[in-house]
């Protein structure tokens, strides 16, 4: 199966511009995340969609972060103005809903967008 | 919420040796640990996780153990390679709930030739 896809995968941008990252989720994942890599640390969670309504996204800086997924497939991020704080990597991830006796089913991750803020 | 702790940050072995990575986590509640490996550039990659109900899963070179009461679990590699070269991040979190996974800080493997 195609796995979850990324783009870009590298951007640069001044600070204070705006950036737009997209992904497309395995086929059939209702569950869609975007993490934030900071070099040397681990993903943290902006936000989990699930179809295309929010399930969490109580770790968005809102006031210049924001996310969509209108039809429950692909989603975008968007920040707007981007500080020099927010270079990192961009990690989308999809799975599947539980179900079927299954307690947790695995995340896939995509390619990552990697983001530089000048 | 949960709070994960990993450690090393950094771990050099021999090609051919053993090497461990331990993890805590700060929430009870937890019960789903799973172990991703991220190559330099690529995609973190799930290796092998553990639920709460076992205290030892293994595969093939790969072994997650899981100590409840004290609340850590360990990922050990045996007969390293070259290839096993990454960063490994271990994630904690607590199924059927809201909550997400939390991740380590991650563990720069380094298998030297």
């Amino acid at each position: 199966e195609a796995g979850v896809a990324q783009s870009p995968r590298y951007k640069i941008i001044e600070k204070r511009q705006s950036v737009a990252f997209w992904c497309n989720p395995i086929s059939g994942h209702a569950t869609l995340y975007w993490y934030q890599q900071i070099l040397g640390q681990g993903p943290k969670l902006l936000i989990q969609f699930q179809n295309n309504g929010v399930v969490d996204d109580s770790q968005l800086p809102k006031d210049r972060f924001s996310a969509e997924r209108l039809k429950g497939v692909d989603s975008t991020l968007k920040i707007q103005p981007a500080k020099l704080e927010d270079s990192a990597v961009y990690l989308c991830a999809s799975k599947k809903l539980e179900g079927g006796g299954q307690p947790y089913n695995e995340q896939f991750f995509g390619p990552g967008t990697r983001l530089t803020v000048l | 919420g949960e709070n994960v702790e990993q450690h090393p940050s950094t771990l050099s072995v021999q090609e051919g040796d053993s090497a461990v990575i331990k993890c805590t986590y700060s929430d009870s509640a937890s019960n789903y640990f799973p172990w991703y490996k991220q190559e330099l550039g690529k995609r973190p990659q799930l290796i092998i996780d553990i639920r709460s109900n076992v205290g030892e899963k293994k595969d093939q070179r790969i072994a997650v153990t899981l100590n409840k009461t004290a609340k850590h679990f360990s990922l050990h590699i045996t007969e390293t390679q070259p290839e096993d070269s990454a960063v490994y991040f271990c994630a904690a979190t607590l199924t059927g709930s809201a909550r997400q996974l939390t991740f380590g800080s991650g563990t720069q493997l380094t298998v030297l030739p």
